[in-house]
């Protein structure tokens, strides 16, 4: 099973930072990743797909590059409502694996 | 609105059975692909199995560790997805979610339910 993993694992930072977690895949995935959003409580919700493209509604300071085996999320200017928990998750192949996920929280 | 509302969550005993369903609006549920995802309490997401939608013969694919004792289907006269679940071990203890699947747009889970507590 392909394995993928996250770094940091948490972090810390300001609104208005910017901040780039990343995800890497333990073989090569091509560009099936995609990128979820999950704060406490609640359902993921799904940021962008296929590396790069961002799902409808979701502003444009989120923004993904990478392939193969290494992929980065950033968001440009951190908003009060992105504190939450970041998560990739590949569809290369069977199980679709997610990442253990990076947790961002308020400096 | 689309939506899914999960149901079927609760408490059992190891070695139980418990079905989880998850109900469909505002889509047509019949062309999509499901799946399900858990997450124990404080830990990451696992997906757990597919089911494919009626033209690409509602085939199931499962994760390594339930396949044998869960069991994806899905109703689509009901617009529902269904997660039969065998054998139950503590560490099956978790809230499920189901999500579409969206394979025609791209490889992504775009719609979530809010998910349904499952304690063993």
């Amino acid at each position: 099973a392909i394995q993928l993993t996250q770094s940091p694992s948490s972090l810390s930072a300001s609104v208005g930072d910017r901040i780039t977690i990343t995800c890497r895949a333990s073989q090569d995935i091509g560009s099936a990743l995609a990128w979820y959003q999950q704060k406490p409580g609640t359902s993921p919700k799904l940021l962008m797909y296929d590396v790069s493209t961002l799902e409808s509604g979701v502003p444009s300071r989120f923004s993904g590059s990478g392939s193969g085996t290494d992929f980065t999320l950033s968001i440009s200017s951190l908003q009060p409502e992105d504190f939450a928990t970041y998560y990739c998750q590949h569809f290369k192949n069977y199980p679709f694996t997610f990442g253990p996920g990076t947790n961002v929280e308020i400096k | 609105e689309v939506q899914l509302v999960n149901s079927g969550g609760g408490l059992v005993q190891p070695g139980g059975s418990l079905r989880l369903s998850c109900t469909a609006s505002g889509f047509t549920f019949s062309d999509y692909y499901m799946d399900w995802v858990r997450q124990a309490p404080g830990k990451g997401l696992e997906w757990v199995g597919r089911i494919r939608n009626k033209a690409n013969g509602q085939t199931t694919e499962y994760a390594a560790s339930v396949k044998g004792r869960f069991t994806v289907s899905r109703d689509d006269s009901k617009s529902s997805l269904y997660l039969q679940m065998n054998s139950l071990k503590i560490e099956d203890t978790a809230v499920y979610f189901c999500a579409r699947d969206n394979v025609v747009k791209a490889a992504a889970f775009d719609v979530w339910g809010q998910g349904t507590m499952v304690t063993v």
